[in-house]
């Protein structure tokens, strides 16, 4: 079946780099854009970055931007979210997800998610 | 940047009853507005995509509606399974995407 099964998660000081994974089956990776969404404890849901199917464009919540890096290999079917310059308000459950097929963009996938993983925890504290 | 503000924050009815969630984008996103439930524990859920075209396996108790600024997700009848936060979603601002803040429904 279809599926998004994240790693890499754990507990990290300030200041220190990250590397979440993200494996995907069951559906043809390499045409879809791919996403990162993260929810901080007891708080919503925020948009992180999105890559383009063929990995040729990027772009960033400003959040993130110049800290985090997403890319993906479609030869093995993974994504990932490379954190740098960890803070404290960077702890959050990180989901990668998947968008629809509904309506096809140019990035690979519709304006709306409808594969998510189950998520990793990410603790930056020292 | 598009700002999506959800109302009420929480909810609170009864089995059975209806619920009426708003979500009120600061400018026009047309109909690029999704609905998700996210249940404690759990991995958001689609519900509801283009604002008004319910998701592959999503009951006909849910649907959305609007476009523009201002959205409505209904569920007509509330079941135990629909007590959850629910978020609504845009992509106007392409290629960036935002989450509204969330409603939770809880039971009365």
């Amino acid at each position: 079946q279809v599926q998004l099964v994240e790693s890499g998660g754990g507990v990290v000081q300030p200041g220190r780099s990250l590397r979440l994974s993200c494996a995907a089956s069951g559906f043809i990776f390499s045409s879809y854009g791919m996403h990162w969404v993260r929810q901080a404890p007891g708080k919503g849901l925020e948009w992180v970055a999105v890559i383009w199917y063929d990995g040729s464009n990027k772009y960033y919540a400003d959040s993130v931007k110049g800290r985090f890096t997403i890319s993906r290999d479609n030869s093995k079917n993974t994504l990932y979210l490379q954190m740098n310059s960890l803070r404290a308000d960077d702890t959050a459950v990180y989901y990668c997800a998947r968008p629809s097929g509904y309506n096809w963009n140019e990035y690979g996938g519709d304006d709306a998610f409808d594969i998510w993983g189950q998520g990793t925890m990410v603790t930056v504290s020292s | 940047e598009i700002v999506l503000t959800q109302s009420p924050a929480t909810l609170s009815l009864s089995p059975g009853e209806r619920a009426t969630l708003s979500c009120r984008a600061s400018q026009s996103v047309s109909s690029y507005l999704a609905w998700y439930q996210q249940k404690v524990g759990q991995a958001p859920r689609l519900l509801i995509h283009a604002a008004s075209n319910r998701a592959t396996g999503i009951p006909a108790r849910f649907s959305g509606s609007g476009s523009g600024t201002d959205f409505t997700l209904t569920i007509s009848s509330l079941e135990p399974e629909d007590f959850a936060v629910y978020y609504c979603q845009q992509r106007s601002n392409w290629p960036t995407w935002t989450f509204g803040q969330g409603t939770k429904v809880e039971i009365k």
